[in-house]
């Protein structure tokens, strides 16, 4: 059984530049969280969501940051006219419908804002 | 809101010995789960343990066991029989039981381990 998979691994964008984050859930799984870890913090809750629904994107910043998940494929966290104060670890976590606290985490996305 | 903290930025542990990492936390819940992750060098995020608050009985998965302390807020991890592999940065993590936001994970900032061999 497959784990959480993320891609890309590590992503370097320029300044102004849009970037594009990939979670696929592990399989069975219909519950997708995202969370940003900054240098030498832990991980904050950015966005909950179900297949085509946001739940609760609280932890997200308002302004250029979106993400999805659609019915078929991957959820995706995109970031638009990045800035260096971007630049982060991006955790996707997923779990069970009947169960949220057993997310499990993939092994997250290295954005580099240079 | 919750808050987690974690007091000790760095531990360090002789290989074969045993390490306790400390976590505190505030709520007003009487409802939650908390949890410890380990986040290797790899930068995985791992589960290692979890503790349910209604139970009593301290979690406990091979060499990883917990103390914890309702009372005190208090959700220490004890390491037994240190090993190499062992070596990483440890989240405490707190999620509420029940209520609007019950799958947020809220962590601490993280103690890193050194396993001296």
């Amino acid at each position: 059984n497959a784990g959480v998979m993320q891609n890309p691994r590590h992503l370097v964008r320029r300044r102004g530049q849009e970037a594009r984050l990939r979670c696929s859930p592990m399989k069975g799984h219909s519950h997708v969280y995202w969370y940003r870890q900054l240098p030498e913090e832990g991980l904050k809750f950015m966005v909950y969501l179900q297949k085509e629904n946001i739940i609760d994107e609280s932890g997200m910043p308002k302004e250029r940051f979106s993400a999805e998940f659609p019915k078929e494929g991957p959820s995706i966290l995109r970031i638009q006219q990045v800035v260096r104060g971007d630049s982060a670890a991006y955790f996707c976590a997923s779990s069970p419908r009947d169960r949220s606290y057993e997310q499990y985490f993939g092994p997250g996305t290295r954005l580099t804002v240079t | 809101a919750q808050t987690v903290t974690q007091s000790q930025p760095e531990m360090s542990v002789q290989e074969a010995e045993t390490v306790t990492l400390s976590c505190t936390y505030d709520t007003s819940e009487s409802d939650y789960y908390l949890f410890w992750y380990k986040q290797p060098p790899s930068r995985q995020m791992i589960l290692v343990i979890r503790q349910e608050a209604y139970k009593q009985q301290n979690a406990t998965e091979n060499r990883f066991s917990v103390n914890f302390q309702k009372a005190a807020k208090s959700f220490s991890l004890k390491i037994s029989d240190s090993q190499l592999g062992d070596a990483a940065m440890y989240f405490c993590a707190y999620r509420s039981g029940s209520g609007g936001s019950n799958y947020k994970l809220t962590f601490g900032k993280g103690t890193l381990l050194t396993v001296n061999p």
